[in-house]
This record gives structure tokens, sequence and C-alpha cells, in this order.
């Protein structure tokens, strides 16, 4: 079946510490992007990328960093840069980055701070 | 500012009632996305529209381009139609989003 996953669904981490959140896609799409969903607000893009190892800053890129070095892989890695990273964080494809090409999201990853 | 709006913010309804929810927008778009999110947290397309009207079963999501207003409707309500929907639109390389309308749809 074509899909994506994120992986892990539930995710702890110690304040200081940085953390990497997987997302994988075999839907061979070329643009893969990152959210951001806090309570009460609409998803915020991190970053996103239209196609292997090119990748650009969304409106809150600040304390996070990604990679893009296969078409099915895109993580995330939220650095202790960032400095209220407790969010729940969803991963997307489409087979271009137009608008009018549908997204496919991943069933997120809840991410806590202790 | 948000570029995207929506309203109501909450909606309660009894199943079998007819429901309308409404976003609007203030950015040229070359895309209106209708999305559910469910309780789990994962996120599906309902429909992409860039004119007039789209109705896949009980639901029907149409567009105003002059106004720049979407409205998602959903006929024949059902506790399983309980989910956030959200308006997204396209514009250049990018996605703005609006914050959700929760319904819960009553048995």
């Amino acid at each position: 079946d074509g899909g994506i996953t994120q992986s892990p669904k539930y995710l702890f981490r110690k304040e200081g510490q940085n953390v990497t959140l997987s997302c994988e896609q075999n839907l061979n799409h070329d643009a893969m992007y990152w959210y951001r969903q806090d309570p009460g607000q609409g998803l915020r893009l991190i970053y996103y990328s239209q196609i292997v190892n090119d990748f650009q800053k969304g409106d809150i890129a600040e304390g996070y960093s990604v990679s893009r070095e296969k078409k099915e892989s895109f993580p995330l890695t939220v650095t202790s840069a960032q400095k209220n990273p407790t969010a729940f964080y969803l991963c997307a494809s489409s087979f271009q980055s137009g608008g009018d090409n549908e997204q496919f999201f991943g069933p997120g990853t809840r991410l806590t701070v202790l | 500012k948000n570029e995207v709006e929506q309203s109501p913010q909450n909606l309660t309804a009894q199943e079998g009632e007819f429901i309308t929810i409404n976003c609007s927008y203030s950015v040229g778009i070359s895309a209106l996305h209708w999305l559910q999110q469910h309780p789990g947290g994962g996120i599906v397309s309902l429909f992409m529209l860039s004119s007039g009207k789209k109705k896949h079963g009980r639901l029907i999501a149409t567009i105003n381009i002059q106004e720049k207003h979407s409205s998602l409707h959903i006929t024949a309500s059902h506790p399983r139609d309980s989910a956030v929907y959200i308006c997204a639109v396209h514009n250049f390389n990018k996605f703005y989003f609006g914050s959700g309308t929760k319904l819960n749809v009553k048995p």
C-alpha cells in the first residue's frame, strides 16, 4: 500500500537534546513538507523540499534542520535551539509542489519536551 | 493577520442535520483545499478546487473566486463526521492554513 509513515507516534525529549523525526513515503512524490500544529492554530510550514538534495525554509524554520538525501525520506531534526518544541508534527508529500497537487499527510508525531 | 479565516470555530449538530463550514481568504490562490483531521491527528484531503463546485458522497465544496470564499457542506450528518475540518489555500509556493472548525455530530 502506498502512503506516508512517520515515526515514532509519541516522542519525549529532555530539554537540551536534539531529536530526529522520521518521515518516509513510497508514493514516488517529488515534494515533501514538514508542518507544526499547535492547539487552536493552523498548520505552520517548517521546511519543504521540492526535489531530492534541495530544501527550503518555511515560516518557522529556526531551531529545526532537515535533509533530503533520498526521494523517499525527509527527516526533521528538532534541535536544542528550538525554544518551544512541544507540538504535533505532520509530514506531507505531493507529486509536485504546485497548489493543484493534492497533499498526502502522515499520521503525525507528538513531541513532548520534559 | 490570518490569510485564511474559518467559521465557526466549533460546531455541534444533531445527526441528520445539514452542516456548513465557511472559509474566507485574503490572498490570490491557485487552489483551495479542504482537509479533515480526526481525533488521532491524521489528516486526509477531502477536496481540491479552483472554481465552481465539487461533490463526493454527502460532502459538497464550493468556491467563489471573486468573493474569496469557500464553503464545505455536509448533508445528512453522522457521528462519524465528527472531526476538525481545515481550509487551506495555495499561493505561489506556499500553503496557508485556517485554524480549523471542530465539528461534533451527536447521535
